[in-house]
């Protein structure tokens, strides 16, 4: 149980193309959803929170207008990284927490790793 | 500012023997505890989650809590060498999860 899975697994694209990645929850419904970012060897870098229904809330830091977010379902949250540069070239991953105030643990994907050209 | 400290390493162990990771952390209203594992190039894995103080047994793995420290930490007994991975420690408030640096072991055949 608890599988995120997310799509594309690898991305590629010319600069000033937007990007879109998935992150879904494929056996339980996950009311709120989670995007960060990597750079090699470094730490998670928490990007923003996805509740269903609702509007993202950006760390700070974070352009909301470039990295768009929407989490139209239980089980799909979407991140478009729109006029993408060489610079957002990163390793992005989500994890999902299920619905249910008890259920506290994040369950992660497998990552994409976008590179701008 | 919230933070949760790890020592970066590497820290490198023989197989067989006991991997000791340490983490502590800031916020003293934090809630739930985290240790992830991940290998390079892949995602985090969820190994042990701790709630309350004390120990935390779940096969090879023992998380240890105590909150009036800060403090929790995971060991690895009869480590392995596919146990060599980066170590997050996550300490979580609500909905709020922070991350450490991750502590990079190494466990040499």
């Amino acid at each position: 149980g608890a599988v995120v899975s997310q799509h594309p697994s690898r991305v590629i694209c010319k600069s000033g193309t937007s990007v879109k990645i998935e992150c879904r929850s494929l056996d339980f419904q996950a009311t709120t959803m989670f995007w960060y970012r990597q750079f090699p060897k470094k730490s998670l870098m928490l990007m923003a929170t996805s509740n269903e229904g609702s509007k993202a809330t950006y760390e700070q830091g974070v352009e909301k207008d470039k990295f768009l977010i929407n989490h139209a379902s239980l089980t799909l949250s979407t991140l478009t990284v729109t006029s993408a540069h060489p610079e957002d070239s990163s390793f992005y991953i989500c994890s999902a927490q299920a619905a249910g105030a008890s259920y506290n643990e994040q369950f992660f994907g497998p990552g994409t790793r976008l590179t701008v050209l | 500012q919230k933070e949760v400290e790890q020592n970066s390493g590497p820290l490198s162990v023989p197989e067989g023997a006991i991997a000791s990771l340490n983490c502590t952390y800031s916020d003293r209203v934090s809630q739930s505890f985290f240790w992830y594992r991940q290998y390079s190039g892949k995602s985090p894995e969820l190994i042990m989650s701790i709630y309350s103080n004390g120990d935390k047994e779940d096969g090879r793995f023992t998380a240890q809590l105590n909150k009036a420290s800060q403090y929790v930490s995971l060991l690895i007994r009869d480590s392995q060498p596919s146990d060599s991975a980066t170590y997050l420690c996550a300490v979580k408030e609500n909905n709020d999860m922070r991350f450490g640096a991750g502590t990079r072991l190494t466990v040499k055949p």
